[in-house]
């Protein structure tokens, strides 16, 4: 079974862009949730997406955005860029909500952002 | 107080010993924890949850959960310098309905 995708790998972008980023979850998990993770605050919980509605969202600003399609696929967007964007973003799928029983969290190999 | 607390390490152990992680949270009411191990430049991987009080082994890896000391433990077994990483320590509270992670304890693991 294939794992959680995310695309792209890598990317680079100047102060002020905007970005979007996509993760295809493993095929049946409805749930989709994306992380922040930096040295310095480690990983960083940004919001959560099952059947296509926002169930939960972290303590971000609200330059970060996300989506969730029907297929189950999300995207996260993140506009006007800051130096301080740049960190890996991980996405996780589970079969269920985050909080279910017996559903856990898998991570795909993360987007790197770069903001110059 | 952080929400999931793990000493950052390292914890240096010799090949073949066992390494000892712990995690403790400050929501009383926590129901769910987990264990994630991550390789330098790599993502998150599971390696095991727990939602009752006791252990739980698959493995080499055993984790402890004591709700009345609110904290959570991984244990493992015949450490081997592939199980060089950082840990993760994640929980979810019993309100919430996202993981809380931990800041991470490296360890390294010395032939």
């Amino acid at each position: 079974k294939a794992g959680v995708t995310q695309t792209p790998r890598y990317l680079i972008k100047t102060r002020g862009q905007q970005v979007t980023l996509s993760c295809s979850p493993i095929s049946g998990h409805r749930s989709v949730s994306w992380y922040q993770q930096t040295p310095g605050q480690g990983l960083q919980f940004l919001f959560e997406y099952f059947s296509e509605t926002q169930r939960n969202k972290g303590n971000f600003p609200g330059r970060f955005s996300g989506r969730q399609f029907s297929n189950s696929r999300s995207e996260m967007n993140v506009s006007t860029l800051e130096l301080g964007d740049s960190a890996l973003y991980l996405c996780a799928s589970s079969l269920a909500p985050t909080g279910s029983y017996n559903s856990p969290l898998h991570f795909g190999n993360g987007t790197r952002l770069t903001v110059t | 107080q952080k929400e999931v607390e793990q000493n950052s390490g390292p914890l240096s152990v010799p090949e073949g010993a066992i390494a000892s992680l712990n995690c403790t949270y400050s929501d009383r009411g926590s129901q769910s924890f987990f264990w994630y191990r991550q390789y330098s430049g790599k993502s998150p991987e599971l390696i095991m949850f727990i939602y009752s009080n006791g252990d739980k082994e698959d493995g080499r890896f055993t984790a402890q959960l004591n709700k009345a000391s609110q904290y959570v433990s991984l244990l493992i077994r015949d450490s081997q310098p592939s199980d060089s990483a950082t840990y993760l320590c994640a929980v979810i509270k019993a309100a919430g309905n996202k993981l809380t992670f931990g800041g991470g304890t490296r360890v390294l693991v010395k032939p």
